[in-house]
C-alpha cells in the first residue's frame, strides 16, 4: 500500500520557472525523503527532512514538512531541462526492525520545457 | 568508491520460469533492499537484508526470495513467474542511515 501520495501526478513548466510538488502521508513518521528518477532508471536521493524539522534547503531544492497536516512539499527553483524526471516522496517505518525500508508514493512526473 | 550495480540490465522470461537478479552494494554498505516498480507506479518494498539476515519483508508471496552474501552483495530470486511480475526491479544499499542508494535496476519482462 502507498504511504505517500504526490500531487500533482504530472507537471509541465518552462525552463527558469519554479516547480512545486506536494506529498501527503498517512501515519507518523521519523523522517521523509525525496527521490528523483530519470526515465525508468534508478532513484537518486535528493533530501531528507526529519520529523522535528520544518524546512530544509539543498542547492535549488527546498523541502517543507508539516507533521500536523501530514504533508511535505518539494520546491525546485529556477528549473532546468535536466530536472525533467519523476519525483517521489518516501517514508521509513516510524520505529522498529526494518526501519530503513521505504514506502513510496506514486510520484510526480515533471517536464521542464527548454 | 563504486556505486550500486545490478545485473542483468534487461531480461525476458516466460511465465512459469525462474529468474535470479543480482546486486552489488555500494562499498561499506551492509544493508540491501529490493523494490519492485511497475510501470507508472512508485517502487514497492519486497524485502531487506542486513548482515545476511532478512530484516523486513513487504507484501510479496514466498516465491520471491533473496540472499545476501558475506561481501554484502545480494540476489533476488523469483520462482513460477507470472505476467504481473513484469517490472523494474531496484536494489538499494545503505549503511545505518535512512538514505538509500539505488542501482540502475533490472527490467524484467514476463511473456
Amino acid at each position: 500500500s502507498q504511504q505517500g501520495e504526490e500531487d500533482p501526478q504530472a507537471l509541465s513548466i518552462q525552463e527558469g520557472e519554479n516547480a512545486t510538488m506536494n506529498c501527503s502521508y498517512k501515519t507518523s513518521i521519523n523522517n521523509l525523503q525525496w527521490y528523483r528518477q530519470n526515465s525508468g532508471r534508478g532513484l537518486v536521493h535528493l533530501i531528507l527532512i526529519r520529523s522535528n524539522e520544518r524546512e530544509k534547503h539543498s542547492g535549488r531544492l527546498r523541502v517543507t514538512l508539516d507533521t500536523s497536516k501530514k504533508s511535505s512539499s518539494l520546491l525546485i527553483t529556477a528549473s532546468r531541462a535536466a530536472d525533467t524526471a519523476s519525483y517521489f516522496c518516501a517514508t521509513p517505518p516510524y520505529s522498529g526492525a526494518g526501519s530503513y525500508q521505504l514506502t513510496f508514493g506514486k510520484g510526480t512526473k515533471l517536464s521542464v520545457i527548454p | 568508491e563504486t556505486g550500486v550495480t545490478q545485473s542483468p540490465t534487461h531480461l525476458i522470461k516466460t511465465r512459469g520460469q525462474q529468474v535470479t537478479l543480482r546486486c552489488s552494494s555500494q562499498s561499506g554498505h551492509n544493508t540491501v533492499s529490493w523494490y519492485q516498480q511497475a510501470l507508472g507506479q512508485g517502487p514497492q518494498f519486497i524485502f531487506q537484508y542486513y548482515r545476511e539476515e532478512e530484516n523486513g519483508r513487504g507484501n510479496f508471496p514466498p516465491r520471491f526470495s533473496g540472499l545476501q552474501f558475506p561481501n554484502y552483495s545480494s540476489e533476488l530470486n523469483v520462482n513460477a513467474l507470472e505476467l504481473d511480475d513484469s517490472a523494474l526491479y531496484l536494489c538499494a544499499s545503505s549503511s545505518n542511515t535512512y538514505e538509500q542508494y539505488f542501482g540502475p535496476g533490472t527490467r524484467l519482462t514476463v511473456t
